[in-house]
């Protein structure tokens, strides 16, 4: 099966804009979770999607929103980007048939807010 | 907010040593899994135990848990360059159906 993919890889943007990113899950998979990982905060959850329902939300502000589509395909978008949100995102797929799921992770957007 | 805690934040070692860290975390878990990510990477799942287990064997990976400290270990035996990563544990809380919660992690650096 192919794995986890992310797109874009990297991305620039500047203060103020929005961006969307993308991630495809394993065939057969119906959980999707996404991860902000930064240096000072480490790896923080944000969301989880499974059948196109949000299942999870972390503490992040509103800006930060997802969705996912029939495929399980998933997106994240955060709007009005700020400094603070240069990080790696990371999505994860897993079946989302419970809590011993194994995650498997996508290799990340490298998204720089200048 | 970040449950697990690792020790050592980094630890460097000779080829063919051992290599242990530990984690440790606030509440009640289901199970606990160990994480290794490549420089700027995304995580590959290396084993997970669960609340009943206290110890979990994989290849050259030994798990620990103790549920009455809160805390777990990753023993990696005689280890090769090739394990230089960054390995994080992650919980999931026994109040079920909640998301991963991964600590800071450890710089594990192998040097040949």
């Amino acid at each position: 099966k192919a794995g986890v993919t992310q797109t874009p890889r990297y991305l620039i943007k500047t203060r103020g804009q929005q961006v969307t990113l993308s991630c495809s899950p394993i065939s057969g998979h119906r959980s999707v979770s996404w991860y902000q990982q930064t240096p000072g905060q480490g790896l923080q959850f944000l969301f989880e999607y499974f059948s196109e329902t949000q299942r999870n939300k972390g503490n992040f502000p509103g800006r930060f929103s997802g969705r996912q589509f029939s495929n399980s395909r998933s997106e994240m978008n955060v709007s009005t980007l700020e400094l603070g949100d240069s990080a790696l995102y990371l999505c994860a797929s897993s079946p989302g048939s419970g809590d011993t799921d194994t995650q498997y992770f996508g290799p990340g957007t490298r998204l720089t807010v200048l | 907010s970040q449950q697990g805690e690792e020790d050592p934040q980094a630890l460097s070692i000779q080829e063919g040593e051992n290599a242990t860290m530990n984690c440790s975390y606030k509440t009640s878990i289901n199970n606990l899994q160990w994480y290794r990510q490549n420089s700027g990477r995304g995580l590959v799942h290396l084993i997970l135990i669960r609340s009943n287990e206290r110890e979990k064997h994989s290849g050259r990976l030994r798990v620990t848990l103790d549920t009455s400290k809160k805390s777990s270990s990753l023993l990696i035996t005689a280890s090769r360059a090739a394990d230089t990563a960054s390995y994080f544990c992650a919980t999931v809380s026994s109040s079920g159906n909640t998301p991963l919660v991964f600590g800071k992690g450890t710089r594990l650096s192998v040097i040949a």
